[in-house]
């Protein structure tokens, strides 16, 4: 079946730190990449996502980009700031005839960001 | 700015009471999804509607939950009888069924179970 991987945290970071979230996954054919975002005390919120392969999703100066050949999907910010202290998930989508479309979240990571 | 609402946002129950959790999804979605977040089993997807018909809902157990979409603008989750251990965060979300359709998720319904 369907599984995505992501690096375990807490991720701790000073303020203007490059940050990275690695993620794998495996899954038959070709599936859709995203990036969640959950803030504390809030529900997920779409951060980024591919479509197709060596597609790079981008936004609020995060970007990730689809990589078929490593299954991956890697998460980067080149400068970080406290207020992207939050928990992130990858997640991969693909229909499956029957069952409908189904997202397969990673355990999330989550990510602290200090003064 | 279209949003997926849920209510209540947080419950506070004694085991045995029934638990009704409502859901709004976005004006047009065609899916709904509910989810549950936990510490030790992180994001779960209990069941999963297209056009108000289940799709799925191996995830959900069986003997004491129940998901329904009594209208195109309502989804609601029921525990009955709740147990501690169903003490979670438990999501929806809303999407538009394209076959590489984003989801949209609700604040959360934040349940305590004692």
């Amino acid at each position: 079946g369907n599984s995505v991987t992501q690096m375990e945290g807490p991720v701790t970071l000073s303020e203007e730190a490059f940050l990275t979230i690695n993620c794998t996954y495996t899954a038959t054919g070709y599936p859709s990449l995203f990036w969640y975002v959950q803030y504390p005390g809030e529900g997920l919120q779409l951060l980024l996502k591919a479509t197709k392969a060596d597609d790079k999703g981008s936004n609020k100066g995060f970007e990730a980009t689809y990589r078929k050949e490593t299954t991956s999907f890697h998460l980067e910010k080149g400068s970080v700031q406290v207020s992207d202290s939050a928990v992130y998930f990858c997640a991969l989508i693909q229909q499956i005839k029957a069952a409908g479309n189904k997202l397969t979240f990673g355990g999330g990571t989550r990510v602290l960001v200090k003064p | 700015d279209a949003r997926v609402t849920q209510t209540p946002r947080h419950k506070v129950t004694e085991m045995g009471q029934e638990v009704t959790m409502r859901c709004q999804p976005i004006l047009g979605h065609n899916t709904v999804f509910w989810y549950r977040q936990t510490m030790m089993q992180g994001l779960e997807l209990l069941a999963y509607f297209r056009n108000r018909a289940p799709l799925d809902d191996s995830g959900m157990p069986k003997d004491r939950f129940s998901a329904e979409m009594p209208d195109a603008t309502l989804a609601t989750l029921k525990i009955q009888p709740s147990e501690p251990r169903d003490s979670a965060v438990y999501f929806c979300a809303s999407g538009s069924g394209t076959s590489q359709e984003t989801q949209y998720f609700g604040p959360g319904t934040r349940l305590l179970v004692l």
